[in-house]
C-alpha cells in the first residue's frame, strides 16, 4: 500500500498568519492516465471530513481561495494565505492514484 | 442538495453482525463510485471499502476482508455495508463517501 506522510502534526498558528502542511507518499502518485490523484481534506472538530482540494491543486467548490495546493509526484503541500478561526480542525492527505486508496495521519491546526 | 444519510450503527457484541446503510440524494448515485471509510475514536481515518459506479466491482482493506461485504442498489440510492465477525478494532464512525462529499457517520461499537 502507498504511506502517506504528513508534517508536521501539529501545527499551532496565530490568526492572519500564513500556514503549510506537507505530505509525502512512497511511490509516485501519477496515475497511468496522467492524473495525480491526490487530495486534502478537513475535518473541523465534531463534523464529518469536507473535501478541499483535489487532483494537487484544484479546489472544491465554496472553499476560500486562500488554501491553495501543489506538488507532483510524491510531494504535496496544502497552504492557508491566512489562517481564520474557522480553519481549525485536522487536515487529512489522501491519494486515490492506487488501490488501496491511503490517508495521511492527520495534522492538527491549532490557534495560537 | 447533496446528502448522504448513514444508519444502522450501533452496540454489538464481538462475533456479531451489523448492516449500515447510506441512503443518498442530491446527485446521480448511479454514476459514483462509493466508499466506506471509517475513524476510529481519537484516532486518523481508514478506508474500508469501494464499490465501483459501473460493474459493481467491490474493494476492500485488508483488515476487513472475507468480513464485511457492500453492496449498492442504484434504484433506491443506497449503499450498504455488510459487517460480519466483529472485533473490537472495528468500533468506529463509519462514514460513506464518494470523497467528494461525505455523510455525518453511524457509529459501531463493538463491545461485551
Amino acid at each position: 500500500d502507498v504511506v502517506m506522510t504528513q508534517s508536521p502534526l501539529s501545527l499551532p498558528v496565530t490568526l492572519g498568519q500564513p500556514a503549510s502542511i506537507s505530505c509525502r507518499s512512497s511511490q509516485s502518485l501519477v496515475h497511468s492516465d496522467g492524473n495525480t490523484y491526490f487530495n486534502w481534506f478537513h475535518q473541523r472538530p465534531g463534523q464529518s471530513p469536507r473535501r478541499l482540494i483535489y487532483k494537487v491543486s484544484n479546489r472544491d467548490s465554496g472553499v476560500p481561495d486562500r488554501f491553495s495546493g501543489s506538488g507532483s509526484g510524491t510531494d504535496f503541500t496544502l497552504k492557508i494565505s491566512r489562517v481564520e478561526a474557522e480553519d481549525v480542525g485536522v487536515y487529512y492527505c489522501m491519494q486515490g492514484t492506487q488501490w488501496p486508496p491511503t490517508f495521511g495521519q492527520g495534522t492538527k491546526l491549532e490557534i495560537k | 442538495e447533496v446528502q448522504l444519510l448513514e444508519s444502522g450503527g450501533g452496540l454489538v457484541q464481538p462475533g456479531g453482525s451489523l448492516r449500515l446503510s447510506c441512503a443518498a440524494s442530491g446527485f446521480t448515485f448511479s454514476t459514483y463510485a462509493m466508499s466506506w471509510v471509517r475513524q476510529a475514536p481519537g484516532k486518523g481515518l481508514e478506508w474500508v471499502s469501494a464499490i465501483s459506479a459501473s460493474d459493481g466491482t467491490t474493494y476492500y482493506a485488508d483488515s476487513v476482508k472475507g468480513r464485511f461485504t457492500i453492496s449498492r442498489d442504484n434504484s433506491k440510492n443506497t449503499l450498504y455495508l455488510q459487517m460480519n465477525s466483529l472485533r473490537a478494532e472495528d468500533t468506529a464512525v463509519y462514514y460513506c463517501a464518494p470523497f467528494d462529499f461525505w455523510g455525518q457517520g453511524t457509529l459501531v461499537t463493538v463491545s461485551s
